[in-house]
């Protein structure tokens, strides 16, 4: 694809229950990162992967978080035991490589815990 | 830890006028600088970057100058047209070099441009 695909596009869980999110980043690109954007506020870094390896996991909030890029694609995000503060829009971004490369953003995937 | 400060919004402009968005910033060492923006209904882009010290960083027809003295980053437009409305992100990583790992963001400002 032309540019970073998450899906799905929204997501609505009970509280408790687990969820995983896709990102197929751009073709090639090596560097894949995560972040996740709450109402009003900007993005918050989650994690970044260099090829399959998590090369810096720093703002991974708890234990609850979880993320994958076993072939050095896609990656998902796993989040256990949904709580209602886990509402946001997740964002997923893309480089060619891991520094001084731009980032191309995907438009996220809104997820909604009830 | 590291933070962004950014005017709040939104901010509404007639089409044509001078565009100022402050930003400020804490971050130990020698952070880069990014401004991002989104458009209606698009996902983030970056707009501009600066690396180091008094870098300039430019891009249809924005520019905003690595101020370290005053730890600034302002955004500024000579002309702003209708097409410029979106929110604007400021934010910076502590790495060198310019990529998006570990990016701090501001809250966003949300320009409105009337014709």
């Amino acid at each position: 694809g032309a540019g970073v695909s998450q899906t799905p596009s929204n997501k609505v869980t009970e509280k408790g229950k687990y969820v995983e999110l896709r990102c197929d980043p751009i073709s090639g690109h090596t560097a894949l990162y995560w972040y996740r954007q709450s109402l009003g506020q900007g993005p918050e870094f989650l994690i970044y992967f260099q090829g399959t390896g998590a090369a810096d996991d720093s703002g991974l909030p708890n234990d609850r978080f979880f993320a994958v890029r076993p072939e050095g694609s896609v990656s998902t995000l796993k989040i256990q035991r949904t709580e209602r503060g886990d509402s946001a829009v997740y964002l997923c971004a893309s480089s060619a490589g891991p520094s001084n490369t731009e980032a191309f953003f995907g438009q996220g995937t809104r997820l909604t815990v009830v | 830890g590291d933070s962004v400060t950014q005017m709040e919004g939104p901010v509404t402009l007639s089409e044509e006028a001078f565009l100022t968005i402050n930003c400020t910033y804490t971050a130990t060492g020698y952070p880069s600088l990014f401004w991002y923006v989104q458009y209606p209904g698009e996902g983030l882009q970056l707009l501009l970057k600066a690396t180091k010290a008094d870098d300039k960083g430019s891009n249809k027809g924005f520019e905003a100058t690595y101020r370290k003295e005053t730890t600034s980053f302002h955004l500024e437009k000579g002309s702003v047209q209708v097409s410029d409305s979106a929110v604007y992100f400021c934010a910076l990583t502590p790495y060198s070099g310019g990529g998006a790992d570990g990016l701090t963001f501001g809250k966003g400002t949300h320009l409105i441009i009337q014709p």
